[in-house]
């Protein structure tokens, strides 16, 4: 059984710059999250897809964030023009829509340093 | 709004000794759900446990068991039979289970708690 993938598990860019993110989810679950971890701190919640529609988008998702998941199976998180405060580790998390629990079960996350 | 507290920014525990992780927890949802999460080095959120506020008895996951005291709004993680891989730091998180649009679906994560486990 697979688990949530995330790729690149680094990434280095210059200010300005765009980068994009995937993430694969475990293959049978409907829901996938995105959250944003900085240093110090517990992850936030960024956005939230159920299949392929974008439910919920956070404050902190400015204009140069975008996501999507195309036929509601992985997704990529995409910043344009990088800002230092970009830096952070991105987290991409599933879950299957099952009574109460719905579990979020994360990946290894991205890590972005923005130089 | 949620609010979750973890005010041990770090535990020190000898191996196959217990350890109790702090979290108290601030809503006005009356129907909720809490979360302990792992994460090591590596980066990966490892979900431990979870505790529905209307669960009457206290959650237990093999060595982890959640002592939830809903009057006091805590939700603190017992480890018992401290291992070297549960050096991490520790995540507790709430999500609210009613609510409209994408309000019941996000986490709200304490800022966690770095647990070292000495051999």
């Amino acid at each position: 059984d697979t688990g949530v993938s995330q790729d690149p598990r680094h990434k280095i860019t210059k200010r300005g710059q765009n980068v994009t993110f995937r993430c694969d989810p475990i293959s049978e679950h409907n829901r996938l999250y995105w959250y944003r971890q900085t240093l110090g701190q517990g992850p936030e919640f960024l956005t939230y897809f159920q299949n392929e529609a974008q439910l919920e988008k956070s404050r902190l998702l400015s204009d140069r964030f975008s996501a999507e998941r195309p036929k509601g199976s992985f997704s990529t998180l995409e910043i344009q023009r990088t800002e230092q405060g970009d830096s952070a580790m991105y987290l991409c998390a599933s879950s299957l829509i099952r009574g109460a629990k719905n579990i979020q079960y994360f990946g290894a996350g991205t890590r972005l340093s923005v130089l | 709004a949620q609010k979750i507290t973890q005010t041990q920014p770090g535990m020190f525990v000898q191996e196959k000794e217990a350890v109790t992780l702090d979290c108290t927890y601030d809503t006005s949802d009356q129907s909720y759900g809490l979360f302990w999460y792992k994460q090591p080095s590596s980066g990966e959120m490892i979900f431990l446990i979870y505790q529905g506020s209307y669960d009457e008895q206290n959650a237990t996951e093999g060595r982890y068991s959640l002592n939830f005291q809903k009057a006091r709004k805590s939700a603190n993680l017992v480890i018992s039979a401290s291992q070297l891989g549960d050096s991490a730091m520790y995540f507790c998180a709430m999500r609210d289970l009613r609510g409209s649009g994408g309000s019941n679906y996000k986490l709200t994560f304490g800022k966690g708690t770095l647990l070292t486990v000495n051999p």
